[in-house]
């Protein structure tokens, strides 16, 4: 069975830019959740989505959004880029919504913002 | 608020030895604990975890202890193996809601 994919693994962007990402989840897996990993602040919580529907948020700014798509594939977008938006972004999947089930993270998309 | 920490930044033990990594929480509603490993350039991938009405799990090298009174997690790893080196997040989760991640201990293994 296929792993998570993130598409792209690496990208250098602006500031004032905007950026989409792409997640893939396992095959069968419904809920995808959003991750930003920084040296200082390790892994945060984005956004949750299952069944096309945003299910939970983290305490970031509304520059930061996403999507699902019927076939369970995500985006999530960044506007207005600012230096500190600079890190990897890690996506995950699982079967059933709630981060209590086993969730299989994708390599991750390095962001860098100059 | 760091609801999820973990103070020590770095831990190197030699092979063969006991490996202790703590966790500290403090929202005293979180009901599941897990620990996850990250090698660099890939994504974090699931350990071991734990629910609240459970003291200790163990998993073949890895035991989990939870302490609720002093909202305190550790793991422990025995023997630990220079491929154990990586970065362990802990994490805890509310109600079956999001994951709440501690910012990661780096253990070195040292042969």
């Amino acid at each position: 069975k296929a792993g998570v994919t993130q598409t792209p693994r690496y990208l250098i962007k602006t500031r004032g830019q905007q950026v989409t990402l792409s997640c893939s989840p396992i095959s069968g897996h419904r809920s995808v959740s959003w991750y930003q990993q920084t040296p200082g602040q390790g892994l945060q919580f984005l956004f949750e989505y299952f069944s096309e529907t945003q299910r939970n948020k983290g305490n970031f700014p509304g520059r930061f959004s996403g999507r699902q798509f019927s076939n369970s594939r995500s985006e999530m977008n960044v506007s207005t880029l600012e230096l500190g938006d600079s890190a990897l972004y890690l996506c995950a999947s699982s079967t059933f919504a709630g981060g209590g089930n086993e969730q299989f993270f994708g390599p991750g998309t390095r962001l860098t913002v100059l | 608020d760091q609801q999820v920490k973990q103070n020590s930044p770095s831990l190197s033990v030699q092979e063969g030895r006991i490996s202790i990594l703590n966790c500290d929480y403090t929202n005293s509603m979180f009901d599941y604990f897990l620990w996850y490993k990250k090698y660099p350039a890939e994504g974090p991938t699931f350990l071991i975890s734990i629910s609240s009405i459970k003291d200790k799990n163990e998993d073949g090298r890895f035991t989990v202890f939870l302490n609720k009174s002093a909202k305190h997690l550790s793991l422990h790893i025995v023997p630990s193996q220079p491929g154990d080196s990586a970065v362990y997040f802990c994490a805890a989760i509310e109600a079956n809601s999001k994951l709440t991640f501690g910012k990661g201990i780096t253990l070195s293994v040292r042969p």
